[in-house]
This record gives C-alpha cells, sequence and structure tokens, in this order.
C-alpha cells in the first residue's frame, strides 16, 4: 500500500538557515512525488512536483527537492529561509494512471527571526 | 478563472443532521477529490471522482456519499453528522495527464459537528 512519512512533526530554524524536511514514500513503482504548502487557514499550493528525469527539482519560493530512489526519499530544500517560510508542508505521492494521492501528515516549520 | 470553489467555509452541525459541501472548478478537469484534513494526521481522501457519472472510495469514505453529474461540480453529502466528522474539508481538481498532473485545492471548508 502507498504511504508517505514525514518523520519530523515541528522544525524550527533562524531566519537566514537552511532548510531540508525530510520525506519518505511507500510505492511499488516510480510515483509522482509533490511538496505543498499551506500557510495558517489557508488552502495548499503547490511548491514543486517529479514526474521524471532529472532527480533536482525546482520549485517556487526558492525551495528544491531530490528525488533518491534508493533511499526512498523525496527531501525538500531551501539554502536561506525567510519568516515567511512558516507554515505547514506536506509530502505527497501521487498514483500513476489512477490520479489518487496519498499526503504525509506534515511538518510545521517555525523560523525564529 | 475562479479554480476551484468551495461553499460554505464554515459551518456548525448538531449530530445526526445532514449537509452537503459543494465544490466547483471551471478548468474542465476530468479529475475531483474531496479530503479532510485533521491535525497530524494530513490529508485523508473521502472519496473521487476520474469523471462525470464515475465515482470511488478513497481512504476513508464511511459517512459520506458524493456523486459527479457533471464535470464542474462535486458535491459532498453528510448523511447523518458525527462529532468526529469534524474537520477541515478540502476539494481538489486535476487534469491527470502528463505534466499537468497536478491537483489544484479550493479554500476549505471548516466544519464542526456537537
Amino acid at each position: 500500500a502507498q504511504s508517505v512519512t514525514q518523520p519530523d512533526i515541528h522544525i524550527t530554524v533562524s531566519e537566514g538557515a537552511s532548510l531540508e524536511l525530510r520525506c519518505n514514500y511507500s510505492y511499488g513503482a516510480t510515483p509522482y512525488l509533490f511538496w505543498y504548502v499551506q500557510s495558517p487557514g489557508q488552502g495548499l499550493q503547490l511548491l514543486l512536483k517529479y514526474f521524471s528525469g532529472d532527480t533536482l527539482v525546482q520549485g517556487i519560493k526558492g525551495f528544491e527537492a531530490e528525488f533518491k530512489r534508493s533511499q526512498s526519499s523525496f527531501n525538500l530544500r531551501k539554502p536561506s529561509v525567510h519568516w515567511s517560510d512558516a507554515a505547514e508542508y506536506f509530502c505527497a505521492v501521487g498514483a500513476r494512471g489512477f490520479n489518487k494521492f496519498y499526503f504525509g501528515s506534515g511538518t510545521k516549520l517555525n523560523v525564529k527571526p | 478563472n475562479a479554480g476551484v470553489t468551495q461553499t460554505p467555509k464554515f459551518q456548525v452541525l448538531k449530530t445526526g443532521q445532514s449537509m452537503t459541501l459543494q465544490c466547483a472548478q471551471d478548468m474542465n478537469h476530468e479529475y475531483m477529490s474531496w479530503y479532510r484534513q485533521d491535525p497530524g494526521m494530513g490529508l485523508r481522501l473521502i472519496h473521487y471522482s476520474v469523471g462525470a457519472g464515475i465515482t470511488d472510495q478513497g481512504e476513508v469514505p464511511n459517512g459520506y456519499n458524493v456523486s459527479r453529474s457533471t464535470t464542474e461540480d462535486f458535491p459532498l453529502r453528510l448523511l447523518s453528522a458525527a462529532p468526529s466528522q469534524t474537520s477541515v474539508y478540502f476539494c481538489a481538481s486535476s487534469t491527470g495527464t502528463g505534466s499537468a498532473y497536478e491537483q489544484y485545492f479550493g479554500p476549505g471548508t471548516r466544519l464542526t459537528v456537537t
């Protein structure tokens, strides 16, 4: 069965520091992979997605993620965090051909001034 | 383009009441889904549809009904509300093809069942 694990429930980083949010998935084949961001009281916004090809994908707001097949991971990174990045981040797996998505439980990012 | 719209934004129900959460999209997307979001559990798929007249169950379908009579609309019905259905509900749509295979989310409906 497909599943997504985000092992960090809360993360606090200082403004200007680098960030890495972890995501591990379980899926029988190469999945579609996504990162979404949710600000308080808002819906979900797509940050980036991976379908195939280059395993390092660039997204909006300066975020990037790397697909590592051997580790079943799709970690999200940002070199320098801004206070406006404080939000909750969700990793998701899409089952190819079935249009069903599975989400992780989310990681809440707090940014210290 | 309004994208994905949901109504109402907030709703309070008493146990046993029924209601329908509305979802509409104007992007001509074939695929539509309903999720519920609970603290610490991410988003869980309730029901989804791959086109008008076709629906299927997700991870947590019990207590919810859906139908899809048009491409644009995908309402979610709670037949007899229970406190366990207190949650934030999100509707999403996607084209499901190629690089457009991503979901667009509505703003959500916050439901409280007392």
